[in-house]
């Protein structure tokens, strides 16, 4: 069975500094997303990465995708207060159907001033 | 439509009775999925659509749920004699075919009394 797990699951961050959050799943994986969602709101994509090796940049994000390690990160880059979020990670059973994703709890991050 | 559309926004029922939820997928999109999202969980598979097709509806919870999508363009998911459990954010999803970014609608908030 797939799980996915996200660490930490809070995030308290200063303005201008840079953090990491993981994105460990524990069985093989062809494609694993980045998701934002702000309070009340619907999920934003925010990247899709699809083969070992694999980083997306948008802006002050970037995201790596290690399937040895079943393992993806998501940087951030000199955090500003608009970065305050729900990230959710979501990873696709290998073989499995479309759209059949397994998602992380969540890592709430706060950027504050 | 320029997004994806759910309604009702909110939902409040009684338990034991039937609900309706409607999804209007982004107009170009073939494929549908539908999400079940616990309050700060991550949103959990319930069944996805390509077209009219319904190939994988695994994430059902019980024989109480079910979805259509027969004209392959709107879809509804209904569930029948709800419980207090059912309550949740469902939430709706579309991609363009062979896409592997989703496009998320509000949500529909479900409160079983």
């Amino acid at each position: 069975e797939l799980k996915v797990e996200q660490n930490p699951l809070f995030l308290s961050m200063q303005e201008g500094k840079n953090y990491t959050i993981y994105c460990n799943y524990s069985t093989t994986s062809d494609r694993l997303y980045w998701y934002r969602q702000d309070p009340g709101k619907s999920l934003e994509s925010l990247f899709v990465l699809l083969s070992n090796g694999a980083v997306k940049q948008e802006g002050r994000l970037m995201a790596s995708l290690d399937t040895k390690a079943r393992l993806s990160t998501l940087h951030i880059t000199a955090a500003v207060h608009d970065l305050s979020a729900t990230y959710f990670c979501a990873v696709g059973n290998y073989g499995g159907s479309q759209g059949n994703l397994i998602f992380g709890k969540g890592t709430k991050l706060s950027v504050k001033p | 439509g320029a997004g994806v559309s759910q309604s009702p926004r909110y939902k409040v029922t009684k338990r034991g009775q039937d609900v309706t939820l409607r999804c209007d997928p982004i107009s170009s999109h073939a494929t549908l999925y539908w999400y079940q999202q616990a309050l700060g969980q991550g949103p959990e598979f319930l069944t996805y659509f390509n077209y009219e097709a319904q190939p994988d509806k695994s994430g059902l919870p019980s024989d109480r749920f079910s979805a259509e999508r027969p004209e392959g363009s709107i879809s509804t998911l209904t569930i029948q004699r709800t419980e207090q459990r059912d309550s949740a954010m469902y939430r709706c999803a579309s991609s363009a075919l062979g896409s592997e970014k989703l496009f998320f609608g509000s949500g529909t908030q479900l409160s079983v009394l």
